[in-house]
């Protein structure tokens, strides 16, 4: 099966740097790639996502990046804020049959201090 | 409406107890999802109905059990639970061929 490994499990910036997140995956029939946001208490929300023939995507201060030969793909924030503080987990998704498996990575907890 | 609604926020049971947990969803997913998610751990999935089929049951204990009476229903029903089986109860829903899912805000249950 697939298997998303994260890093870094925590992450501390100071307003207005910027944040790097680093995935990888290992199954190649993998092909979108989201990221989700969870803060305290509630669910994960999708903050931007990436499919396989796209090797970058950006979104405000939020980019992705997938390198799809080396099966590693990348969260950036820039100009981060207080309210970027949360836990971020990356994705591998693999369609067909009806559905869509996602596997998660540990996730990283980002505090963003002001 | 993009919204995953899941009932109730919070339940605490007794071990003995049986009770449900309810999610819904009006955006025409066909696909639908229970993940179970532990302290400081990513989701993990458990189930996933497809066209109101289960497709996967990820070795789940019998103990938990999914129901899909419509397409836009999903219900885990809940009996003899363990306290280890605390945690917070995540549905999700996808259109079957892929893109986002997207998550309710899930039900934190306490096994005591």
């Amino acid at each position: 099966g697939e298997n998303v490994e994260q890093h870094p499990s925590t992450l501390s910036v100071q307003e207005g740097d910027s944040a790097v997140i680093k995935c990888t995956y290992s199954d190649s029939a993998s092909n979108y790639f989201p990221w989700y946001k969870q803060e305290l208490g509630k669910g994960p929300q999708l903050i931007i996502d990436i499919r396989s023939n796209v090797g970058e995507k950006k979104d405000q201060r939020i980019a992705v990046t997938l390198n799809k030969t080396a099966k590693h793909f990348s969260l950036h924030i820039t100009e981060t804020q207080p309210e970027d503080s949360a836990v971020y987990f990356c994705a591998a998704t693999a369609g067909g049959g009806g559905y869509q498996k996602v596997t998660f990575g540990i996730g990283t907890k980002l505090q963003v201090i002001p | 409406d993009t919204e995953v609604t899941q009932t109730p926020k919070h339940l605490v049971m007794g071990m003995t107890n049986k009770k449900s947990l309810k999610c819904e969803q009006h955006m025409g997913h066909r696909a639908m999802y229970w993940y179970k998610q532990k302290a400081k751990k990513p989701p993990e999935l458990m189930f996933v109905y497809s066209y109101e089929k289960l497709s996967i049951n990820e070795s789940v204990p019998s103990r938990f059990s999914p129901e899909c009476p419509n397409s836009s229903l999903l219900n885990l029903h809940l009996h003899a639970l363990q306290p280890e089986d605390s945690a917070l109860y995540l549905c999700a829903s996808s259109h079957p061929g892929g893109g986002e899912a997207f998550f309710g805000q899930g039900t934190r249950l306490t096994v005591v």
